[in-house]
């Protein structure tokens, strides 16, 4: 089956401590997005990365971080310096940066105790 | 990104239309319409996308004014699983979905 993973579904980290969210896909996307979703809210978006070992900031990229070192994967680390990393992170993969229409993986709901 | 305006939250019964709306008065002349939904605590889901003409897919209508300044969303025979928070969205190229708080439909039987 072709799609995007994300795991784990659930996530406890103790405050301090570095996370890192994991994002496969195997549709042959160019390009691939973190989003963060707090309750009751839209999604905001991290970072994205049009193609390999490229990837640029997004509206809220302060205390994240990722790497584009492969197509098909994606990481994203919630570092310590994140203020309030407790929230339901979503990545996404659109076919190229011509093409809008972007794919959702099942999210990660990290919670920061 | 052109903003976009939908109501809170909306009711439809099981088997019944349910017909979402958005208004996008600022929209420009190259931006689509793109409809997402998202079933509590799962990603986002696409739906639909159009630019100027009604689209049709298997799951959903897209009708857009003739002055592109709102279009429905509909969904023919609604039911229980349609039951989400729908996002409208306009965009051109490659550029980040702007996801609002959406319209929280609720089918019930």
């Amino acid at each position: 089956d072709g799609g995007i993973t994300q795991s784990p579904k659930y996530l406890f980290r103790k405050e301090g401590q570095n996370v890192t969210l994991s994002c496969e896909q195997n549709l042959n996307h160019d390009a691939m997005y973190w989003y963060r979703q707090d309750p009751g809210q839209g999604l905001r978006l991290i970072y994205y990365s049009q193609i390999v070992n490229d990837f640029q900031k997004g509206d809220i990229a302060e205390g994240y971080s990722v790497s584009r070192e492969k197509k098909e994967s994606f990481p994203l680390t919630v570092t310590s310096a994140q203020k309030n990393p407790t929230a339901f992170y979503l990545c996404a993969s659109s076919i190229d940066r011509g093409t809008d229409t972007q794919y959702f993986g099942p999210g990660t709901r990290l919670t920061v105790l | 990104d052109a903003k976009t305006t939908q109501p809170p939250s909306m009711d439809c019964a099981e088997g019944r239309a349910a017909n979402l709306p958005c208004n996008h008065s600022t929209i420009s002349g190259n931006e689509y319409v793109y409809w997402y939904r998202q079933i509590h605590s799962q990603g986002p889901q696409y739906i639909i996308h159009g630019l100027k003409n009604n689209e049709t897919n298997e799951m959903a209508s897209l009708i857009i004014t003739e002055d592109r300044k709102s279009s429905t969303l509909i969904l023919p025979h609604a039911t229980l699983r349609d039951t989400a928070v729908y996002y409208c969205i306009v965009r051109v190229g490659f550029q980040k979905l702007v996801f609002g708080t959406g319209t929280r439909l609720l089918v019930s039987p």
